[in-house]
């Protein structure tokens, strides 16, 4: 079965700290992975998008890994700021591309909910 | 990229009542997505809304519960039918960028239904 796993379900950390999120799935075949943060009672917005062949991909103080083999991603953030509040989704794109569309089939983890405090 | 807006921005709904809400995308674009995001779950595509046909809907989800209007390129509808408090959700419109890597989502539509 299709499914992507996210953990921890919350954090709680304090400002300017680093912290890492994690990213587990099962999909196959896989097409490409991506980070989302979605603020409280805003829509999801693309942190990172990640195919098979790239390890790392930076996007200011937010930095994603995948690892192919293992079938895990993990989200850090560094020098974490207030603002950074918000929930982290994990969203795996199964190939073909074309399923349903120009999205493909996606997979939504549940998300990590991130506070940070002063 | 693109800009979605979306109405009502929140709405508290009567069982039994049907809303209908909004999406409106500052560019055309083929397809457009409509998906519910219920307390503490994943997102969860509805279905796809085509212009110029009929939208195709996931597993679960069916045109008389979930009618979408599709009228031009940059434009949809999603009426969510004869509600039920399990219907409270956020419901969230989105389009894919160009060569389809790129995802957008609007800010979405917080619905209870008492």
């Amino acid at each position: 079965k299709n499914q992507v796993e996210q953990s921890p379900q919350s954090l709680i950390i304090l400002e300017g700290k680093n912290c890492t999120l994690q990213c587990n799935y099962t999909v196959s075949p896989f097409s490409n992975l991506r980070w989302y943060k979605q603020d409280t009672g805003r829509g999801p917005v693309s942190l990172t998008i990640m195919t098979f062949s790239e390890n790392t991909k930076s996007n200011g103080r937010y930095t994603a890994t995948l690892d192919a083999d293992t079938k895990q991603s993990s989200l850090h953030i560094t020098a974490s700021q207030l603002s950074d509040s918000a929930s982290y989704i994990c969203v795996v794109i199964q190939s073909p591309m074309n399923y349903g569309g120009s999205q493909g089939n996606l997979i939504f983890g549940k998300g990590t909910k991130l506070s940070v405090k002063p | 990229s693109a800009v979605i807006s979306q109405k009502p921005s929140r709405d508290i709904c009567q069982r039994g009542t049907s809303l209908t809400i909004q999406c409106q995308v500052d560019s055309q674009v083929t397809m457009m997505f409509w998906y519910r995001q219920q307390p503490g779950q994943s997102l969860t595509l509805i279905a796809t809304a085509n212009q110029g046909s009929e939208a195709t809907y996931e597993s679960g989800f069916v045109i008389d519960k979930f009618p979408i209007s599709r009228p031009n390129l940059t434009f949809s509808t999603l009426t969510v039918s004869n509600m039920s408090p399990e219907d409270s959700s956020i419901y969230l419109c989105s389009v894919g960028g160009v060569e389809g890597y790129e995802q957008y989502f609007g800010p979405g539509t917080r619905l209870t239904v008492t």
